[in-house]
């Protein structure tokens, strides 16, 4: 069945280090993915999606690129914040766009 | 304006007891959902509404109950709480079909003592 698997955390780095979140992912068809980011005590936000293969979606300094001939989808970061610390979600939505596929998430702690 | 608001945020309440957490979207939106969020962020579906009609139905005691009294509202009802059910619980909304996002609601935190 459709499926995402995530890095597993918790992930620490210093203020302005490089951020990749690995994602990956097995569904039939072609899903569209999306990262969503859930900051303490709070719902989770969309933080970017793409909707075919090769799309990259961006925001926030957040990219992350759809490759199909690696069923990947890694958020990466250049230069982290401390205010970018939060529990981060791949998830794949199926062509019917019936039900929502979530990682497990990955939690980031940027210290100063 | 709020988009998907949850009602209420906070709930302490006693095993044996049942309550109600109710979530309202007026984004349009045809389809909801109902999450539950574990201590390790863990999240599972556990309902799903579209257009009214119960689409998704995971496996979940039948404690729980969801009820749609209209597209833009979807409540769940809980008999009987256990310990077990303390979690965060999470209403989502979206459209149902091609690459849309579901927005989330800000959360229940149902503590069970």
């Amino acid at each position: 069945g459709d499926s995402v698997t995530q890095m597993e955390g918790p992930v620490t780095l210093s203020e302005e280090a490089f951020l990749t979140i690995n994602c990956t992912y097995t569904a039939t068809g072609y899903p569209s993915l999306f990262w969503y980011v859930q900051y303490p005590g709070e719902g989770l936000q969309l933080l970017l999606k793409a909707t075919k293969a090769d799309d990259k979606g961006s925001n926030k300094g957040f990219e992350a690129t759809y490759r199909k001939e690696t069923t990947s989808f890694h958020l990466e970061k250049g230069s982290v914040q401390v205010s970018d610390s939060a529990v981060y979600f791949c998830a794949l939505s199926t062509n019917t766009g019936n039900q929502f596929y979530f990682g497990t998430g990955t939690s980031l702690t940027v210290i100063p | 304006d709020t988009a998907v608001s949850q009602t209420p945020k906070y709930l302490v309440t006693q095993m044996g007891n049942d309550k109600s957490i109710k979530c309202e979207q007026n984004l349009g939106h045809d389809t909801m959902y109902w999450y539950k969020q574990d201590s390790k962020k863990f999240l599972k579906i556990m309902f799903s509404y579209n257009n009214k009609e119960l689409i998704i139905n995971e496996t979940v005691p039948n404690r729980f109950s969801p009820k749609s009294p209209d597209k833009a509202h979807l409540n769940l009802h809980i008999n009987s709480l256990e310990l077990g059910d303390s979690a965060v619980y999470f209403c989502a909304s979206g459209f149902q079909g091609g690459p849309y996002e579901q927005y989330f609601g800000p959360g229940t935190r149902l503590t069970v003592t």
